[in-house]
């Protein structure tokens, strides 16, 4: 069974860092690209980042180039988003989801809540 | 950046009725790299179609994708009770992916 576990959300000051983890399982991680989306409390999906299977190619939404780094490592199925200098509005619950190339996401993580606030 | 306008906002329906959702692209969307969600509350959200009409795994065929260039749409055939929910559509054939705002199909 495939899963897709977030970790690390949680409340943070305005400026401040937070570190998300996403563990997989049940799948080849290492031949999969993989993704994170976020949704603000009450509103619609918003896509963040990608990243290749091998990370040749990461991509990021313009609202956080230069204050997020999407990783991964394959060795431990492990995908991760390095948020820094974060805003209010970066407030969402932030899903990690698996695709192939030329497919849409089409396995999710159930989301971890990051919220900042002074 | 594609932005993706779906309507209505709000579907109001009966259990057994069908369901149209529509989702319009500001400019062609190459290859029908165009998807459908569902999300309930609280939950992830859910593939149901990709490439426009290919059924994901596993989703029953009551739903189906039509459409290509820069009008798409979603029918659900007959609604079930368990398909009272919010749907997404999405374009992932180019950067950035871009999401409809969404539709809520509600209980009438």
């Amino acid at each position: 069974e495939v899963q897709l576990v977030e970790s690390g959300g949680g409340l943070v000051k305005p400026g401040g860092s937070l570190r998300l983890s996403c563990a997989a399982s049940g799948f080849t991680f290492s031949s999969y690209s993989m993704n994170w989306v976020r949704q603000a409390p009450g509103k619609g999906l918003e896509w963040v980042s990608s990243i290749s299977s091998s990370s040749s190619y990461i991509y990021y939404a313009d609202s956080v180039k230069g204050r997020f780094t999407i990783s991964r490592d394959n060795a431990k199925n492990s995908l991760y988003l390095q948020m820094n200098s974060l805003r209010a509005e970066d407030t969402a619950v932030y899903y990690c989801a698996s695709c192939r190339v030329g497919f849409p996401p089409s396995y999710w993580g159930q989301g971890t809540l990051v919220t900042v606030s002074s | 950046e594609i932005v993706l306008t779906q309507s209505p906002g709000t579907l109001s329906l009966s259990p057994g009725e069908r369901a149209t959702l529509s989702c319009r692209a500001s400019q062609n969307i190459s290859s029908s790299y165009l998807a459908w969600y569902q999300q309930k509350p609280g939950q992830a959200p859910r593939l149901l179609i990709y490439g426009a009409s290919s059924r994901a795994t596993g989703i029953p065929d009551r739903f189906s994708g039509s459409g290509s260039g820069t009008d798409f749409t979603l029918t659900i055939s007959r609604l079930e009770p368990e398909d009272f929910a919010v749907y997404y559509c999405q374009q992932y054939g180019s950067s950035p992916w871009t999401f409809g705002q969404g539709t809520k199909v509600e209980i009438k």
